[in-house]
C-alpha cells in the first residue's frame, strides 16, 4: 500500500537558521504533496502543498520542492522564528485507484531556540 | 462556515464501553477522512468516504471500529467494546472532493480509555 516516510523525527535549530524536512513516498501515482503545520493541542493546518507538474514552490519564508523520479519531496523553512516550532506533516496523496486517499508521514518536531 | 465540528472534544470511558465520536464536514465538501493521532503512531488514516461512500477503511485496526456517513453532513466512528490501547486523538476531515485538494481538518475527540 501507500506509504510516506518523514524525516528526522526532530529538528533543533538556533532562530534565524534554516530548517529542512525531508519525506520519501512509495506510490510513484501519487501527485499532490501538501504540508501541515500542527501546534501544540491543536488541529492540523495546511501551510503549502505543491502538485505534481511543478517542481519547486514558494510562500514568503517556506518553500518545497518536489523530485517525481526520487519520490522525494521536502520542506524548507528560512528565517527560523520562534513560533515556527510545531510539528510538521508531509503527506501524499492520488494513486492509482485515484481515491484522493491522504497517508501522512510521521511527523517532525521542530523547534527554534531564541 | 465553522468549519469542521467534531463532538465531543473530551471523552473519558472505562474499558468495555462504547464509544461514538461525530463529525460535521465542511457544507459541500464531498469527501471525509477519520485519522487517529498516537504520539507512537502519527497520524493514521482510518477510513475515507467520497459522496457518503465508504472508498478505503483498510486503516480501521479491528473489527470493534465502525464508521457510517448517513448523509453529507454527517459522519460517526463508534468503538465498541473499547480498550485503554485506544486512547488517542481522533481527527475528522473533510474536503471539497476534487482531487489532490486541502483537507480541512476538526478539532479533535480526545479519547481516554481506562
Amino acid at each position: 500500500g501507500e506509504n510516506v516516510e518523514q524525516h528526522p523525527s526532530t529538528l533543533s535549530v538556533q532562530e534565524g537558521d534554516s530548517a529542512v524536512i525531508k519525506c520519501t513516498y512509495s506510490d510513484s501515482a501519487s501527485n499532490y504533496f501538501p504540508w501541515y503545520k500542527q501546534e501544540l493541542g491543536k488541529r492540523p493546518q495546511l501551510i503549502i502543498d505543491i502538485r505534481s507538474n511543478v517542481g519547486e514552490k514558494k510562500d514568503q519564508r517556506i518553500a518545497v520542492t518536489l523530485n517525481k523520479t526520487a519520490k522525494h519531496f521536502s520542506l524548507h523553512i528560512t528565517e527560523t522564528q520562534p513560533e515556527d516550532s510545531a510539528v510538521y506533516f508531509c503527506a501524499a496523496s492520488g494513486s492509482s485507484s485515484n481515491t484522493g486517499k491522504l497517508i501522512f508521514g510521521q511527523g517532525t518536531t521542530l523547534q527554534v531556540k531564541p | 462556515d465553522a468549519g469542521v465540528i467534531q463532538s465531543p472534544r473530551h471523552e473519558v470511558t472505562e474499558m468495555g464501553q462504547e464509544v461514538t465520536l461525530r463529525c460535521k464536514p465542511i457544507s459541500g465538501h464531498n469527501s471525509l477522512f477519520w485519522y487517529r493521532q498516537t504520539m507512537m503512531r502519527g497520524l493514521e488514516l482510518l477510513i475515507y468516504f467520497n459522496n457518503n461512500v465508504p472508498i478505503d477503511d483498510s486503516g480501521m485496526p479491528e473489527d470493534r471500529f465502525s464508521a457510517k456517513m448517513p448523509n453529507a453532513s454527517f459522519s460517526t466512528l463508534k468503538i465498541q467494546p473499547s480498550e485503554p490501547r485506544d486512547s488517542a486523538v481522533y481527527f475528522c476531515a473533510s474536503s471539497p472532493g476534487l482531487l489532490n485538494t486541502e483537507a480541512f481538518f476538526g478539532q479533535g475527540t480526545r479519547l481516554t480509555v481506562v
